[in-house]
């Protein structure tokens, strides 16, 4: 079975600060990673996602993503965050069975 | 315009009600979800449809029958409302399956009294 783990509920940071979300998974078979954002009272949108090849993904808004097989992770990561980047922020999993799983959410807080 | 929409956005309703939420997604897609977010954030899926073909039926409660009239339309119906289904419940789209970016609705805010 399939599961993820976002290991922060929260993170407060100061703007312009680098910031790293983290997500582990588990899945006996091969699987498909993205992380969605989720600003307040909107949907969700993608940020970026890994099928195969790279293991560094670059996403929108200045975001990026490694994936590690060995450590079963896909952390998030920002150079330098800005007051706007404050939102929900999901890992999720998808794997060729259609399933799909969700991460908890980690919400992102940037101190002024 | 709007690529993937729900209505209504908010619906008050007490409990035993029947009430139904429609999406519409005007990006062509094969694939469309209903997902339901609790309180905590916690996004859960609920089915999908690819093709009007019923793919992903999770564990829910059968007072929730989704209906796919056509590729473009996904409803979902509740019948017998409780307290614990007041949920925003999101409707997504996606080109394909599982390695596909999904789309998402703005959302429906269900509380139910």
């Amino acid at each position: 079975a399939q599961s993820v783990t976002q290991l922060d509920s929260q993170v407060p940071v100061f703007e312009e600060a680098p910031v790293e979300l983290r997500c582990n998974y588990s899945s006996s078979v091969s699987v498909y990673l993205f992380w969605y954002v989720q600003y307040p009272n909107q949907g969700l949108q993608l940020l970026l996602k890994y099928l195969s090849g790279s293991t560094l993904v670059k996403g929108i808004n200045g975001f990026e993503a490694e994936f590690n097989k060995s450590q079963t992770s896909f952390h998030l990561r920002k150079p330098s965050v800005h007051i706007s980047d404050t939102a929900e922020y999901f890992c999720a999993v998808s794997s060729e069975d259609d399933k799909i799983i969700f991460g908890k959410g980690t919400r992102l807080h940037i101190l002024p | 315009d709007t690529a993937v929409s729900q209505t209504p956005k908010y619906l008050v309703t007490q409990m035993g009600n029947d009430k139904s939420i429609k999406c519409e997604q005007n990006l062509g897609h094969d694939t469309m979800y209903w997902y339901k977010q609790d309180s905590k954030k916690f996004l859960k899926i609920m089915f999908s449809y690819n093709n009007k073909e019923l793919i992903i039926n999770e564990t829910v409660p059968n007072r929730f029958s989704p209906k796919s009239p056509d590729k473009a339309h996904l409803n979902l119906h509740i019948n017998s409302l409780e307290l614990g289904d007041s949920a925003v419940y999101f409707c997504a789209s996606s080109q394909g399956r599982s390695s596909y970016e999904q789309y998402f609705g703005p959302g429906t805010r269900l509380t139910v009294t």
